[in-house]
C-alpha cells in the first residue's frame, strides 16, 4: 500500500534562518506531489507541485522554493524564512491526471519567532 | 483564474440537528472531490463526483454535484459530535490538466 512520510512533524525557526521540509511517498511511481500551506483556521493554499522529477510548477510568488530530486521525494525550502511563513505545510501526493484523489501527509507546523 | 468558494464559512449545530455546506466555482468543473479534516489533523479524501446532477450517499452524508458541473453540496443528516472538522471541496477546471482548486472550507462545530 501507499504511504506518505511528512517531516518533521514541528518546527520552530528563528527568522532569517533557512528550511528544509521533505516529504516522501513510497508504494508508487512517478506520483504528482503538491505542497500546501494552510493559515491557522484557513483553507489550503497551493505553493508548489510536481508532475515529474525536476519538474516544478510554482503557484504563488514568495521566498520559499521546492525541488524534486527523486521521483518519491519533494523539497520544501526557503534561504531565509519570514515570519509570514508560519503556518502548517502539507504534502500530498495523486498518480495519473489532477482528478485523481490526493492523499495528504501529516503535516508540519511551522512557527517563525 | 478560477475561484471555488464555499459557504458558511462556520456553522455549529447541536447534535442531531442537520448541517449543510455548499460549494460554487466560477468555472465549469470536471469533477469535485470533498474532504474532511479533523481539528489539528490532515486533509482525508471523502469522495468524488463526476456526473452532472450525481448524488452519492456514505451513510448519513449526502453528496451532490449540480446540473451545470458548476456547484457541489455536502448534507450531513443528525449530525454527531464525530462530524466535527473543516469540510473542504475541490474542483478540477475542464481546461486543467493537473490541479485541482480547494475551497477555504466549512468549519463545523458539533454541540453535545
Amino acid at each position: 500500500s501507499q504511504t506518505i512520510h511528512q517531516w518533521p512533524a514541528t518546527l520552530v525557526q528563528p527568522v532569517g534562518s533557512p528550511l528544509s521540509l521533505e516529504c516522501t511517498v513510497e508504494g508508487t511511481s512517478n506520483p504528482n506531489l503538491y505542497w500546501y500551506r494552510q493559515a491557522a483556521g484557513r483553507g489550503l493554499q497551493l505553493l508548489f507541485y510536481s508532475v515529474g522529477i525536476g519538474q516544478i510548477s510554482s503557484e504563488v510568488p514568495q521566498n520559499l522554493s521546492a525541488s524534486r530530486p527523486q521521483d518519491r521525494q519533494f523539497i520544501l525550502s526557503s534561504k531565509k524564512l519570514l515570519l509570514s511563513d508560519s503556518g502548517f505545510y502539507l504534502c500530498a501526493w495523486n498518480t495519473g491526471r489532477g482528478n485523481q484523489p490526493q492523499h495528504f501527509g501529516d503535516g508540519t507546523r511551522l512557527s517563525i519567532l | 483564474g478560477q475561484q471555488v468558494m464555499q459557504i458558511p464559512q462556520y456553522q455549529h449545530v447541536q447534535e442531531g440537528e442537520d448541517f449543510t455546506t455548499y460549494c460554487n466555482s466560477s468555472t465549469t468543473l470536471s469533477n469535485i472531490q470533498w474532504y474532511k479534516q479533523r481539528p489539528g489533523g490532515h486533509p482525508v479524501f471523502l469522495i468524488q463526483l463526476v456526473k452532472s446532477g450525481e448524488v452519492k450517499k456514505q451513510k448519513r452524508l449526502t453528496f451532490q454535484f449540480g446540473e451545470a458541473k458548476k456547484n457541489s453540496s455536502l448534507h450531513i443528516t443528525a449530525t454527531q459530535t464525530t462530524d466535527v472538522g473543516t469540510y473542504f471541496c475541490a474542483g478540477l477546471q475542464e481546461t486543467s490538466y493537473d490541479k485541482v482548486i480547494f475551497g477555504p472550507g466549512t468549519s463545523l462545530s458539533v454541540i453535545p
